[in-house]
């Protein structure tokens, strides 16, 4: 059974410019949750896709943004780039049904790097 | 109140000795406590998990203790091993709520010597 699958797995962008980062998930998971990951904060929520609904978001500008397509795979943006963007950014996949929806399964990430 | 508080920072053990990684948390609607593995390069993954209708759960050499009154709960690594020098990460979240969003604590970076 396939994993998470992340792509980019590495990205270089100046300030200013703008990203889209993919994950696939697990085959039959249909909800998708995405993680950023810093030294100085740990493990931040930035939003949750479910049946191609947003269904939760965390303290994240409007800049960040993401969407969800039929088939379960999803993708975030980030616009206007700044340097505290630089981070790992993680997604997470669950069945989303009844208490497994908490067991989330993470991709390696997408190490973005803004210069 | 959204906040799972996490420590230490970094943890040396010799290898064969516990190690031990402790998190607090202050909203008492969570009720549901995973522990995540994290490796370099790598995306964290599930080590084991709690709910507070049980004080302790074991699998291996992995135990968490759980303290419901003091809204406490720790891992413990026992006969720690050179594999296991990874980042710990504990988190928790409201099972009712069917979400991927879970609160982490800031993370455990565990080297165990050889």
């Amino acid at each position: 059974k396939a994993g998470v699958t992340q792509t980019p797995r590495y990205l270089i962008k100046t300030r200013g410019q703008q990203v889209t980062l993919s994950c696939s998930p697990i085959s039959g998971h249909r909800s998708v949750s995405w993680y950023q990951q810093t030294p100085g904060q740990g493990l931040q929520f930035l939003f949750e896709y479910f049946s191609e609904t947003q269904r939760n978001k965390g303290n994240f500008p409007g800049r960040f943004s993401g969407r969800q397509f039929s088939n379960s795979r999803s993708e975030m943006n980030v616009s206007t780039l700044e340097l505290g963007d630089s981070a790992l950014y993680l997604c997470a996949s669950s069945w989303a049904g009844g208490t497994g929806a908490n067991v989330l399964t993470f991709g390696a990430g997408s190490r973005l790097t803004v210069l | 109140q959204q906040q799972v508080k996490q420590s230490p920072q970094s943890l040396i053990v010799q290898k064969g000795g516990i190690s031990i990684i402790n998190c607090a948390y202050e909203n008492t609607a969570f009720d549901y406590f995973p522990w995540y593995q994290q490796f370099p390069g790598k995306g964290p993954a599930l080590l084991i998990a709690i709910r507070p209708d049980v004080s302790e759960k074991k699998e291996g050499r992995f135990t968490i203790s759980f303290n419901k009154s003091a809204k406490q709960f720790s891992l413990h690594i026992m006969d720690s091993q050179p594999g296991d020098s990874a980042t710990y990460f504990c988190a928790a979240t409201r099972r009712a709520s069917n979400t991927g969003k879970l609160i982490f604590g800031q993370g455990t970076t565990l080297q165990v010597k050889p």
